[in-house]
């Protein structure tokens, strides 16, 4: 599969601590994507980091990018229990017949209050 | 309203049977991508398309028709449906390179 891969598959911190999952993914990208998602609900979109850039932050959310190593993590700072969610990354890989997206399998965070 | 709609939510159909499942957005975005979400798979492009009577496969084509007459909608066929179709599928649209915006999803059951 090209899909990326989250780790880890499952999180539970306390409220206030800091989350941090990763992605690693197989293919060059042009970018690379994180999404929440609600238990049921559609996916949000977060935050969108560019192949050229190393890191990006938004609110509470840091985003890293290490191109040489095909991974990307996502923080979130000061956890609420309302980033209770599924966390995604998506990449917009690049192959020769065109570019094609990929979804990881997730991160499910429990933020316990 | 603007914003991107599913319809049905949610649908049982039998094996076999033709179904359509449609999307329909306000956007103008002129990206619309059609995804399955099953468990241990995460998201799965299905199709998408880039435009109107532009449609690309994606990772798991196989069984499912789109088209796209109309940039606002984007309409997923399941042709002669299978079990191992029942899953949650979503629409979305957008552009790659910027995020893309979901819908509510379609629950769809073939027994």
């Amino acid at each position: 599969s090209q899909q990326g891969e989250e780790d880890p598959q499952a999180l539970s911190i306390q409220e206030g601590e800091n989350a941090t999952m990763n992605c690693s993914y197989k293919t060059s990208i042009n970018n690379l994507q994180w999404y929440r998602q609600n238990s049921g609900r559609g996916l949000v979109h977060l935050i969108l980091i560019r192949s050229n850039e190393r890191e990006k932050h938004s609110g509470r959310l840091r985003v890293t990018l290490d191109t040489s190593k095909k991974s990307s993590s996502l923080l979130i700072t000061a956890s609420r229990a309302a980033d209770t969610a599924s966390y995604f990354c998506a990449t917009d890989a690049i192959f020769y017949t065109g570019n094609q997206f990929y979804f990881g399998t997730g991160t499910s965070l429990t933020v316990i209050p | 309203d603007a914003g991107i709609t599913q319809s049905p939510r949610y649908k049982i159909t039998e094996t076999g049977r033709q179904v359509t499942l449609m999307c329909h957005q306000t956007w103008s975005h002129s990206y619309m991508f059609w995804y399955r979400q099953d468990l241990g798979h995460g998201l799965r492009l299905i199709y998408y398309s880039a435009a109107a009577d532009i449609t690309d496969k994606g990772e798991v084509p196989d069984g499912y028709v789109v088209s796209r007459s109309k940039t606002e909608n984007f309409p997923l066929t399941l042709e002669s449906a299978t079990r191992s179709q029942t899953s949650v599928y979503f629409c979305a649209s957008g552009l790659m390179r910027f995020g893309q915006y979901f819908g509510p999803g379609t629950r769809l059951t073939v027994t």
